[in-house]
């Protein structure tokens, strides 16, 4: 499953198959990205970052991709699992301390 | 080990009263932030700690609102004389060193859901 576009609010994927999450970012002169997972009633939970010095970058089920040309960044999760159920934000740093978040993908696992 | 934790949880208040919102970062973590998060909306940015020194509360957003780290620890967000736009899940987190241009993971606690009637 994808959220095609700039930004879908809801991603629905079959257990097993691929997630993609997109995130369009506005700022140019953001160098630092995050994804966070958010479960109901928790935190934010880091899952991975970018710098954006690199285009890629994987970690364990998850790879990140950034295109910085379009403003625009990529969560991949492979074989997506009912654990992955969840609201996955995008974050970009823009130069300080500050984390600005998007607005969220909530994405639900069909059994 | 123990993350970043926060109480109370939930909290209730009645229109008009304050309230105090406790955060204790991961041990040894030199920053510290708030962020204020309304109902399906992502984190927005409060204010940040190094240390006890309050580097930065433009997220800030009345003076009714105010935090404070005194030991570099635990850090309390204060909300005076709540109003119902103040309801929202208040997230803590921390992370290891100080600001600069270092990029460093914010660890997040669970939040203090407010709900002010």
């Amino acid at each position: 499953g994808e959220s095609v576009g700039l930004h879908l609010p809801t991603l629905s994927v079959q257990e097993g198959d691929n997630s993609i999450i997109n995130c369009a970012y506005s700022n140019s002169a953001s160098d630092y990205f995050i994804w966070y997972k958010q479960e109901s009633g928790k935190g934010p939970q880091f899952i991975i970052d970018i710098r954006s010095n690199m285009d890629k970058r994987q970690g364990q089920r998850v790879t990140v991709l950034l295109n910085k040309t379009v403003k625009h960044l990529s969560l991949q999760i492979a074989a997506t699992q009912p654990g992955d159920s969840a609201v996955y934000f995008c974050a970009e740093n823009r130069g300080d301390y500050k984390l600005s978040f998007g607005a969220g993908t909530t994405v639900t696992v069909r059994a | 080990g123990a993350g970043v934790s926060q109480s109370p949880r939930y909290k209730v208040a009645k229109r008009g009263q304050d309230v105090a919102l406790r955060c204790d970062p991961i041990s040894g973590h030199v920053s510290l932030f708030w962020y204020q998060q309304a109902l399906g909306q992502g984190p927005e940015f409060l204010t940040y700690f190094q240390n006890e020194a309050q580097l930065d509360k433009s997220g800030l957003p009345s003076d009714r609102f105010f935090a404070e780290r005194p030991e570099g620890s635990v850090s309390t967000l204060k909300i005076q004389r709540t109003q119902q736009e103040d309801s929202a899940v208040y997230l803590c987190a921390s992370s290891l060193g100080g600001s600069g241009r270092v990029r460093e993971t914010q660890y997040f606690g669970p939040g203090t859901r407010l709900l002010v009637l």
